[in-house]
């Protein structure tokens, strides 16, 4: 079975501080994809990124970035200098092609609270 | 503005009774899914549906049920609705059905059981 993690419930920081949102995973598929997204306070989940398991190299976007290391099943999402327009509710996913489907495993979710 | 669209925003509704979602995914999508977001259970898989056919199922109740038409869009039945049913529903599409694929959602409907 497909689990994510995240152990963070609600983290806060002030502006222009760096924060990291933790993920863990567990699968026993050696193919996966794994996916972060946002869910601002109007409640849309907005799509961040795709990582797929054979490819392990971290990826930058502007002050976003991750890190996927598959030795600790773990891809973190850093944001430098956060900015209030950053608060919201982070979710990290895991899909599998085992089951013919798609579908999108979630973790339970870090509130990020970014104050002047 | 991911493309795909929900209807309607908001649903007020009592126990008992029966409501249909819809959703139309992105133009040029070919697989719809719907899931739940409620503050027990968090963001939950409902069902997946590629180019008309039910591809895969999760924690769907079995007074749920849900269809893409030859349109592709869809539907999402929910009847004899509970209280605990009052949840966020929010409906995903992408290209094509493999895991690879991202999937883009939809505003959601907030549902009110009452």
């Amino acid at each position: 079975a497909q689990k994510v993690t995240q152990a963070q419930t609600e983290i806060s920081v002030v502006e222009k501080e760096d924060v990291t949102l933790d993920c863990v995973y567990e699968t026993r598929d050696t193919t996966y994809y794994l996916f972060w997204y946002k869910q601002p306070p109007s409640g849309e989940l907005v799509f961040l990124i795709r990582r797929n398991s054979f490819d392990e190299q971290n990826e930058i976007s502007g002050r976003y970035s991750w890190n996927f290391q598959k030795s600790t099943s773990s891809f973190n999402f850093t944001i430098t200098a956060s900015q209030v327009v950053d608060s919201a509710v982070y979710f990290c996913a895991l899909s599998t092609p085992t089951g013919g489907g798609n579908k999108l495993t979630f973790g339970t979710g870090t509130q990020l609270k970014v104050e002047l | 503005d991911s493309g795909v669209t929900q209807t309607p925003k908001h649903l007020i509704t009592a126990t008992g009774q029966r409501v249909t979602l819809r959703c139309s995914p992105r133009s040029g999508d070919l697989s719809v899914y719907w899931y739940q977001q409620s503050l027990d259970q968090g963001l939950q898989f409902l069902i997946q549906y590629y180019n008309g056919e039910e591809r895969a199922k999760g924690n769907i109740l079995e007074r749920f049920s849900a269809q893409q038409f030859p349109d592709l869009h869809s539907e999402l039945n929910l009847s004899s609705l509970e209280l605990g049913d009052s949840a966020l529903y929010f409906c995903a599409s992408s290209p094509r059905t493999s895991g690879s694929a991202t999937q883009y959602f939809g505003p959601g409907t907030r549902l009110t059981v009452l």
